[in-house]
Parts: structure tokens; C-alpha cells; sequence
């Protein structure tokens, strides 16, 4: 079974420019989260879709930032225009639906982020 | 507002030793808790996982052990490798629900 996968696994691009990170999910799996580690901190929540639909975007730092799940398979995170701060280590997480599982995530590597 | 924190940042152990990764969380509300092992180059790995009616688990080689009480979490690794090189995250999940909270993490270098 595949696993997560996020591409790119490295950008590096400058302030003002965007940058568009994607996140296949495993097959059937409805929860799709995204998290951002910055460098020595916390692993911090973005937002989670089930299926297409944002469960909670609570976490999303601020309108710079716009994910999407069209059709409820792949989604992709936008950030426009990118900002230094905006460096880090963008995660993608997916789990299954349902109360067995769900809150067990299986992480992708991860997209690094460096905004010069 | 509450948030899963890290004792001790980074541990560095000789091979063979056992590891103890410590964890505080502050909400009362969280009632499922997960250990995540990152390696370098990868994103993080389900490790063990503990429910708030639980006080022990044990896995292979790991043992999470949680005190709600005084609400602190660990994660101990017997003999420890060096392919136990990682950062440890702790998450903790209120009940109701599916977002896990992350904590800094624990750097653990074991030296061979």
C-alpha cells in the first residue's frame, strides 16, 4: 500500500513569490490533515478535511495560506504571497473515518519550505 | 491556551541503555495519547498510543506509561539502538476529537 506522499520535498523561492505544496493521501483515507513544523518548535495544526470539505481550518496562520481538496483525493496547500516566517516543514497527514483509526495519522516526509 | 510541552529537548544515551522521553500535557480533556518517532529526511511514525483509562502500555522494546494525575506522559525504550536516533513527539487528543496536538519534540541521539 502507498503510503503519503507530498511533493515537492523541497522548494526554495522568494519572498513574495507562491508556492504550491501537494499531498496524495493514502487511497480511502477521508481525514487529510496538514501541520507545519518551523525549525525547534512544535509540530502545529493547519487544517483537516474530510473528504472535500474543511473540517477546521482553526490552525491556517492567515489569508496568505489556501488549501483545497477538490474531489476529496489529493489536496494542495497554497501560499501566496510567501513570507520569510512562512519557512518550515510542511506535513501531510491522512488517517481513515470512522472512531477505529481515525485518530491514528500517517504522516508524509514532508515538504521543506525556504523562503529567502 | 493549553499545549503539550517537552521536558528535556534533547537525550543522549549510550547504546544499550534505556531511554526515558518525558512529556506534560495540560489538557484535561484530552483522553488518547500518541508517541511519534521522526527520523531525519522523514515524517513522523506512530509509535505506541495510550488511552486516558490506561496507566501502562507496552510495545516492542517501548513502554508508555501516563499519570493523569499530574498529567505527564512517557515514553521508555529498552536497550536502546542507534537506529532509535530520532525526535520524539508526543500528541495528545481531547476526546471528541480527530486533531492530534504536538508537542516540541525530544531530540534522542544514542552513541554507539
Amino acid at each position: 500500500e502507498a503510503g503519503v506522499t507530498q511533493f515537492p520535498s523541497h522548494s526554495v523561492i522568494e519572498k513574495g513569490q507562491t508556492v504550491t505544496l501537494r499531498c496524495d493521501p493514502i487511497s480511502g483515507h477521508d481525514n487529510l490533515y496538514w501541520y507545519r513544523r518551523v525549525m525547534g518548535k512544535e509540530i502545529k495544526f493547519l487544517l483537516h478535511f474530510v473528504k472535500e470539505s474543511k473540517q477546521d481550518e482553526s490552525g491556517m496562520p492567515n489569508n496568505r495560506f489556501l488549501a483545497e481538496r477538490t474531489g476529496g483525493t489529493y489536496s494542495t496547500l497554497k501560499v501566496q504571497p510567501a513570507e520569510l516566517e512562512d519557512s518550515g516543514v510542511y506535513f501531510c497527514a491522512s488517517s481513515p473515518l470512522g472512531v477505529l483509526g481515525a485518530n491514528v495519522l500517517t504522516f508524509g516526509a514532508g515538504s521543506r519550505l525556504t523562503v529567502l | 491556551g493549553e499545549s503539550v510541552g517537552l521536558h528535556l529537548p534533547t537525550l543522549s544515551v549510550q547504546e544499550g541503555d534505556n531511554s526515558i522521553i518525558n512529556c506534560a500535557y495540560s489538557n484535561s480533556a484530552s483522553d488518547y495519547f500518541i508517541w511519534y518517532k521522526q527520523e531525519s529526511g522523514k515524517g513522523p511514525q506512530f509509535i505506541i498510543d495510550i488511552r486516558s483509562n490506561m496507566d501502562k502500555r507496552q510495545g516492542q522494546r517501548v513502554t508508555v506509561l501516563l499519570n493523569k494525575t499530574v498529567k505527564h506522559l512517557s515514553l521508555q525504550i529498552a536497550a536502546t539502538q542507534p537506529g532509535d536516533s530520532a525526535v520524539y513527539f508526543c500528541a495528545e487528543i481531547p476526546g471528541g476529537s480527530y486533531i492530534p496536538t504536538f508537542g516540541r519534540g525530544t531530540s534522542l541521539i544514542v552513541h554507539p
